[in-house]
This record gives structure tokens, C-alpha cells and sequence, in this order.
């Protein structure tokens, strides 16, 4: 089964860090793009960041540049969030993405990794 | 920053049709996306390229374009189709990708 797994995510007080992870597994994980994708409660989703295949070319949103950081290991299929200089705004559900072969957009999803930073 | 516009809440009675637009300076020249997501669930991809249906996408659900619009349709609308929908594309370098607002689906 295609499937994602995101896990690492917790409360975090502002200005603290954070490290995000993705398990995938039932495809060539070094075959795709990945993205993180992020949903603040009771607001719409929000592109957060992107990575190549072989992690040349990474690419975020304004508000998380400097502060955030996409990698992978395509030797453990996984990917990650290091996120840092949090912000209460950066609380949100966290959800790891499969960026579709010849697509500009998400194949497959995992559930989700909720972050909460409070003060 | 590239913004895309779509209506905040469309309804419609069980077996009619439900459009919802997305508008965007870049749609004329990036491909549009469409997500459906359930309540407490994960975004599912719907519709891609403007107008194909991923494998397994019931056939009542379609997309058409026109200049700096985009349009998801569900024909014969169900109750299962009540939820938000995105329409999502990557600004016009194609580097920065962006979701709509998103829109609320209500089946009366």
C-alpha cells in the first residue's frame, strides 16, 4: 500500500524547535518530489515547502523561509521538517505530501502531525 | 503574493449540480488542481490538470477553465460530497505553489 506516516509533532514554546518526520513506504520514495503541506485549526491549507528528487532544489513559502528547513534521506525513504524560531502562527496540522509524477500537485497524503506552539 | 480567489460557501439540494470557481492571474498559464476534504480527514485529490479525474474520482465530479477562472463541477450532487473543496496551482515562475481559501460544500 502507497502510503505516508508523519510523526514528531508536539507543543513547542515560541522561539523553540521542532523536527518533523515522514515514513513512506509502497513506492520509489526517491522517484517523487515531496512537500509539506500545513493546515492551522479551522483554516484552509497552506504549501509550506517542497524537495527535488535528490534534495538539489528545495523551495518555501515566505512566511517559513529562514526559519524552516525540508530534507530527506532517500536511504530511510523518509522525509523531514526542521522547523525553528517558532511562532504561535505556525501552529497547525502538519501533513506530509507526495508530489505526483507529471503534476503540479498531491497524490497522496498521510493523516497529519499536529505542532502547537504556545506561550 | 500570488493569491487564488474562491467563494466561501456554495449549497446545493441532494441530485442537483455544484459549481465552485477559483479565479487566479497564473491560471491561464499553470494547470489547476482540485481537492476535496472531509471533516478530520487528510485532502484527496479530485480533479488535476483542469479537467482529468484521477483513478478512482466518481465521474459526476469535473473540471473546466476559462482565462483566469477555473470551475469544479458535481454533477448530481451527493451527501458524501459535503466538504471543503481547494483548488491549488503554482504561481506563474512555477516555483511557489498556492491554495485557494478553500470552499465549503453543504448538501441541503
Amino acid at each position: 500500500e502507497v502510503q505516508v506516516v508523519e510523526s514528531g509533532g508536539g507543543l513547542v514554546q515560541p522561539g523553540g524547535s521542532l523536527r518533523l518526520s515522514c515514513a513512506a513506504s509502497g513506492f520509489t520514495f526517491s522517484n517523487y518530489w515531496m512537500s509539506w503541506v500545513r493546515q492551522a485549526p479551522g483554516k484552509g491549507l497552506e504549501w509550506v515547502a517542497n524537495i527535488k528528487l535528490d534534495g538539489s532544489e528545495r523551495y518555501y513559502v515566505d512566511s517559513v523561509k529562514g526559519r524552516f528547513t525540508i530534507s530527506r534521506d532517500n536511504a530511510k525513504n523518509s522525509l523531514y521538517l526542521q522547523m525553528n524560531s517558532l511562532r504561535a502562527e505556525d501552529t497547525a496540522v502538519y501533513y506530509c505530501a507526495r508530489v505526483g509524477r507529471g503534476i503540479d500537485a498531491f497524490d497522496i497524503w498521510g493523516q497529519g502531525t499536529m505542532v502547537t506552539v504556545f506561550s | 503574493s500570488y493569491e487564488l480567489i474562491q467563494p466561501r460557501s456554495v449549497s446545493v439540494s441532494p441530485g442537483q449540480t455544484a459549481r465552485i470557481t477559483c479565479s487566479g492571474d497564473a491560471l491561464p498559464k499553470q494547470y489547476a488542481y482540485w481537492y476535496q476534504q472531509r471533516p478530520g480527514q487528510a485532502p484527496v485529490l479530485v480533479i488535476q490538470k483542469d479537467t482529468e479525474r484521477p483513478s478512482g474520482i466518481p465521474e459526476r465530479f469535473s473540471g473546466s477553465t476559462s482565462g483566469t477562472t477555473v470551475t469544479l463541477t458535481i454533477s448530481g450532487v451527493q451527501a458524501e460530497d459535503e466538504a471543503d473543496y481547494y483548488c491549488q496551482s503554482p504561481d506563474s515562475s512555477g516555483t511557489y505553489w498556492v491554495f485557494g481559501g478553500g470552499t465549503q460544500l453543504t448538501v441541503l
